[in-house]
């Protein structure tokens, strides 16, 4: 089983500087990286797979990087809206898909 | 866009089989495209995935719960379903049904790009 490691687990930034999270996988998942927004009572919504590639009419201020074992999302210009809580997911080597513990994105 | 809804019972009592619905709307549950899979999440933790099926019943399970774990499809109706024999308090959590998208020109690999809104399951004794 591929284990997922976020980190930090909280990351405190101000509205309207960058925020970078990072994810870690513990052999290589190649590009097979999704990274998922979920705020407080909703269901994670897609923001980007493939490692780089924005879902559908996610804002160009989200991008991800990486591939092997090491992945980044940043996020520029933080608005209001997207301080919540992200997960990184592993679709390489499935089964089991694995998910990351979460990075909670908090206003400074 | 395809929508989900995750139905059944809130309340399970310890011992007994946990058993939700999802509904797909506005899409075909029947597409070689998608497998449909369940994630779970229990209460302030993170996401861990169930299991998943494609349209034509080929499914795959967690193996920490393949040994209590069902899950089937009705292309009919356009629904599937899990059933988690032998319930514990240690499966309460919010569960979600998700559609699972093939990677472009890649098969074998899905990642989730629709979710539904998630179940509330408590586990009681």
């Amino acid at each position: 089983e591929i284990v997922m490691t976020q980190s930090p687990a909280t990351l405190s930034v101000s509205p309207g500087e960058r925020a970078t999270l990072s994810c870690r996988a513990s052999q290589s998942i190649n590009s097979n990286l999704a990274w998922y927004q979920q705020k407080p009572g909703q269901a994670p919504s897609l923001l980007i797979y493939d490692a780089s590639t924005r879902a559908t009419d996610v804002p160009a201020r989200f991008s991800g990087s990486g591939s092997g074992t090491e992945f980044t999302l940043t996020i520029n210009s933080l608005q209001s809206e997207d301080f919540a809580v992200y997960f990184c997911h592993q679709y390489n080597n499935w089964p089991p898909y694995t998910f990351g513990q979460g990075t909670k994105l908090e206003i400074k | 866009q395809v929508q989900l809804q995750e139905s059944g019972p809130g309340l399970v009592k310890s011992s007994e089989t946990l058993s939700l619905t999802c509904t797909v709307s506005r899409g075909s549950i029947s597409s070689s495209y998608y497998f449909w899979g369940w994630i779970r999440q229990p209460p302030g933790k993170g996401l861990e995935w169930i299991g998943s099926i494609y349209y034509n019943g080929g499914a795959y399970y967690n193996a920490s719960l393949k040994s209590r774990l069902s899950i089937s499809v009705d292309t009919s109706k356009n629904q599937f379903s899990l059933k988690l024999r032998s319930a514990t308090a240690a499966d309460t959590a919010l569960y979600y049904c998700a559609r699972q998208k093939q990677k472009t020109a890649a098969p074998g690999f899905y990642y989730f790009d629709y979710w539904g809104r998630g179940r509330l399951v408590t586990v009681s004794s």
